[in-house]
């Protein structure tokens, strides 16, 4: 069965660096996702991505985060100036279409763990 | 916008016997509904969802959501659990005629399922 896969599984970052957070969907899916999970909180939206450029985004994803789809395989994401509070697991998620059919579904990685110490 | 409730942090239940893990939803416009699971230390699985048409969805497993217009609830239950159900389990709403597909989760309930 098809799988996203993000990389790395855990990542420790210093305070005020930045950090990429890598993904890749399935292959024939055409809109992508992050989400992140606070230890203890709901599981929230960040961002999604059609066409090669975002298409919605929440009041969390503020200038610090931007997305990319830098060689039509890869979806990253990008925190350039770390805090503490972003300390998170951030899932990727992929769907073959966002819209009214009976496949949607979304498709999530396993998440990368991020640690800012 | 939309908000989901899930009414129970946890939930523990002896391997055997049923059990209900509760959803409420709001939303000013019509919702597809899902449930994900997450074993420990993996991702976010998807376990059913409610897109259109009979309102009882099940999954492979065993497990069944029921979708109440009326009650704004979308309650998953199976009537007999295995130690292995164990894992965290969140109701999630999409609203309808947005092309983007965004969730909303709900804060996740705990399943315990004690030998």
């Amino acid at each position: 069965e098809p799988e996203v896969t993000q990389t790395p599984s855990h990542q420790v970052t210093q305070m005020g660096q930045e950090v990429i957070l890598r993904c890749v969907p399935i292959s024939n899916h055409l809109y992508f996702y992050w989400y992140r999970q606070i230890l203890g909180q709901k599981v929230e939206f960040l961002v999604s991505f059609y066409n090669n450029e975002i298409s919605e985004k929440s009041e969390i994803f503020d200038d610090q985060f931007s997305v990319e789809r830098p060689d039509g395989s890869n979806f990253t994401l990008k925190i350039r100036s770390t805090k503490l509070e972003d300390s998170a697991m951030y899932f990727c998620a992929s769907s073959e279409t966002g819209g009214l059919t009976t496949n949607y579904g979304y498709t999530f990685g396993s998440g990368t763990r991020l640690t800012v110490v | 916008a939309q908000s989901v409730t899930q009414l129970d942090s946890q939930v523990p239940v002896f391997e055997e016997a049923p059990v209900e893990l509760r959803c409420n939803y709001s939303s000013s416009v019509s919702v597809y509904l899902f449930w994900y699971v997450q074993y420990p230390n993996q991702g976010l699985q998807l376990l059913l969802k409610y897109l259109s048409g009979s309102t009882l969805v099940e999954s492979i497993n065993g497990f069944e959501a029921e979708f109440n217009k009326s009650q704004t609830s979308f309650h998953l239950r199976k009537p007999s659990v295995h130690i292995s159900d164990t894992a965290e389990y969140f109701c999630a709403v999409s609203p309808w005629g947005t092309s983007y597909g965004k969730l909303t989760f709900g804060q996740g309930t705990i399943l315990t399922v004690h030998p």
